[in-house]
């Protein structure tokens, strides 16, 4: 299985909106609502931030949002904030009972 | 609220055995939970290893498949993960976690195994 395509950064002023993608194909991503977030900050353990590709856990704040069309996921900061800045990861299940997690995306908050 | 902790050699020879211990507290291994591997090298992207239910249902990844087994133990409160055969490859940071449906809600502080003579 390979993983799923992100773009390697992502960069927005305070305030702002920006959205990761995560391209994977009908097997994965296009398969199920079985896609999940996860934020991890330099030498931290990942942090779950939006699961079955919409929801978000208890205690993740509401600016951060996901969506689906076909084989591609997104993940959408809005209201950019300084501590945002961290890298992104996403996975899916997939048809064969596994996950796949994305390539990674780094935001940088100008 | 459930807490793991990553346990194990730090240091492991190559075409040796790594083999990692996950501590369970707050939790148990009998409500059809799910407990993930994941690993991620120094530097680099993070990577699905496999899981395992209570029942002891195991998934892996197609590409560790022939080297990997994870267990649990259920009267230790422990999942455990080996992989065989390693190769500088394998240097990675190992994190377990419980997953909830098809996330992985709890994880790990992680720790770092570094295949090395």
């Amino acid at each position: 299985q390979s993983a799923l395509t992100q773009p390697a950064s992502v960069s927005g002023s305070p305030g702002q909106s920006i959205t990761i993608s995560c391209t994977g194909t009908s097997s994965d991503v296009g398969a199920r609502n079985l896609v999940s977030w996860y934020q991890q900050h330099p030498g931290k353990a990942p942090k779950l931030m939006i699961y079955d590709v919409t929801k978000r856990p208890s205690g993740v704040s509401s600016r951060f949002s996901g969506s689906k069309s076909g084989n591609t996921a997104s993940l959408t900061i809005s209201g950019l904030q300084a501590e945002d800045e961290a890298d992104f990861y996403c996975t899916s299940y997939t048809s064969s009972y596994t996950y796949v997690f994305g390539t990674g995306t780094t935001v940088t908050v100008l | 609220q459930v807490q793991l902790q990553e346990s194990g050699p730090r240091l492991v020879q190559p075409s040796g055995t790594l083999s990692l211990i996950c501590s369970v507290s707050g939790g148990s291994f009998n409500n059809n939970n799910w407990w993930t591997w994941v690993r991620q090298p120094p530097g680099k992207g993070l990577e699905w290893i496999g899981e395992i239910s209570d029942r002891g249902t195991t998934h892996y990844n197609p590409s560790l498949k022939s080297r990997v087994i994870i267990s649990v133990d259920k009267s230790k409160n422990q999942l455990s993960l080996e992989l065989n055969s390693v190769t500088a490859a394998d240097t990675a940071v190992y994190y377990c976690g419980r997953n909830s449906g098809w996330s992985i809600a709890v994880w790990g502080q992680g720790t770092l195994v570094t295949v090395s003579s």
